[in-house]
């Protein structure tokens, strides 16, 4: 069975502050997939970024970047220079290769960006 | 343009009543899925269907009835049997026979038991 945790629920900044959401993740399998998704005040969840367990690479996309460190088993998610548009709720996701696209989600994270 | 439609938003419902969840893509996805959604415990699987007139229970399905006889739409029935229907219901759809793990994800529906 497959476990993700966010132990951070909520998470206040003020605008352009820097912040991290983490992600721990439990699997028995070798070959997984980690995702993060963003779900805004409007309700639906919005894909952001997938990862294979092979690829220990960081990747950045604009202000957006993601830490994937399989030693510790944590996906993590950084925001640089925070804006009022990224409130959300961020969850994390797992899924091993057989399983398709069968995702386990953790918690989520409420993060509450002020101006 | 082309998503996901889940009605009704908000949905208020006795207890011992049966309530219908709608959920409709013209995505032209194979597969379907149903979350709930409780405040600190992330998405929780309900059902999923791979293709049309065949579904699947998810880790939660106790409580809860779907069918599949459309690709567009994949209904949700809360029953009276389930014990705690209050929550957050989204329904999800994605390219099936085609691993990527991107979901598609309706705006959700609030269902409240008085």
């Amino acid at each position: 069975a497959q476990k993700v945790t966010q132990a951070q629920t909520e998470i206040s900044v003020v605008e352009k502050e820097d912040v991290t959401l983490d992600c721990v993740y439990e699997t028995r399998d070798t070959t997984y997939y980690l995702f993060w998704y963003k779900q805004p005040p409007s309700g639906e969840l919005v894909f952001l970024i997938r990862r294979n367990s092979f690829d220990e690479q960081n990747e950045i996309s604009g202000r957006y970047s993601w830490n994937f460190q399989k030693s510790t088993s944590s996906f993590n998610f950084t925001i640089t220079a925070s804006q009022v548009v990224d409130s959300a709720v961020y969850f994390c996701a797992l899924t091993p290769r057989e399983a398709g696209n069968m995702l386990t989600f953790g918690g989520g994270t409420r993060l509450m960006v002020k101006p | 343009d082309g998503g996901i439609t889940q009605s009704p938003k908000y949905l208020f419902r006795k207890e011992g009543q049966n309530v219908t969840l709608s959920c409709e893509q013209n995505l032209n996805h194979d597969a379907m899925y149903w979350y709930r959604q409780d405040p600190g415990q992330g998405l929780r699987l309900i059902y999923y269907s791979q293709i049309v007139n065949d579904f699947q229970k998810g880790d939660i399905a106790e409580g809860y009835s779907v069918s599949r006889e459309k690709k567009e739409s994949f209904p949700l029935t809360v029953t009276s049997a389930q014990k705690n229907p209050t929550a957050f219901y989204l329904c999800a759809s994605s390219v099936s026979g085609t691993f990527t793990g991107e979901l598609f994800f309706g705006e959700g529906s609030r269902l409240t038991v008085l």
